[in-house]
């Protein structure tokens, strides 16, 4: 079965800084990863998406590193602005009978101005 | 512009009453799906369909129905609501399902309270 799970939970930062949001999953038989962003309420915007053959992928001030192997995936956010406080989930997709994505909690990111 | 349409984005109902939630997208993707999104639990799936007349139960399909006559279109449908699907329900796509670069898109979610 696989699980995913993101730490931590919460997280709040001084605008300007860099930070590292974690995702771990318990299945390396994937065939991709999926980060995506929500505000709150709202709709999930895709931001990066990570194909098993990758180790990483960038768009602007993201950057997010897939390491199969070991089960984890890392968002990279350099130079954090308030407007990117939002919940970040990371997402695998998961078949065998059952086609869906199989989700982590999320971590919510404060930047503080 | 490609995307991912739900209708309506609120609905506030009663106990009972039959309602349907609308997802069209305009990608021809051949994959949809829907998830329901509460506190604590995160997203859980509903229904999937992998095409047209093709549709299968997820996680949680207790209470709800879907169809797939077309393949723009992926109404889900509640018979006899009740207060426990007070939730939020995203309506998702993609081209087909389980291939590299397989991104999913999301719509912007409908806001549904049972009363």
């Amino acid at each position: 079965k696989q699980e995913v799970t993101q730490i931590p939970a919460a997280l709040s930062v001084p605008e300007g800084e860099n930070l590292v949001l974690n995702c771990s999953f318990t299945d390396s038989a994937i065939y991709n990863l999926q980060w995506f962003r929500q505000d709150p309420g709202k709709g999930l915007t895709s931001l990066l998406l990570i194909q098993s053959s990758q180790r990483e992928q960038t768009s602007g001030r993201l950057n997010a590193s897939l390491d199969k192997s070991s089960g984890r995936s890392t968002l990279y956010i350099a130079a954090s602005q308030p407007g990117d406080s939002a919940t970040y989930l990371c997402a695998v997709p998961k078949g065998g009978g059952s086609e869906k994505l199989v989700f982590g909690k999320g971590t919510k990111l404060t930047v503080n101005p | 512009e490609a995307q991912v349409t739900q209708n309506p984005r609120y609905l506030i109902t009663v106990t009972g009453k039959k309602l349907t939630v609308t997802c069209s997208q305009n990608m021809n993707h051949e994959y949809m799906s829907w998830y329901r999104q509460d506190p604590g639990l995160g997203l859980r799936q509903i229904y999937y369909s992998m095409n047209v007349e093709v549709t299968d139960k997820g996680d949680v399909p207790e209470g709800y129905k879907v169809s797939r006559k077309e393949k723009r279109n992926f109404p889900l449908i509640l018979e006899s609501p009740s207060p426990n699907q007070t939730s939020l329900y995203f309506c998702a796509s993609s081209l087909v399902f389980g291939q590299l670069n397989n991104e999913q898109f999301f719509g912007p979610g409908t806001r549904l309270t049972v009363l």
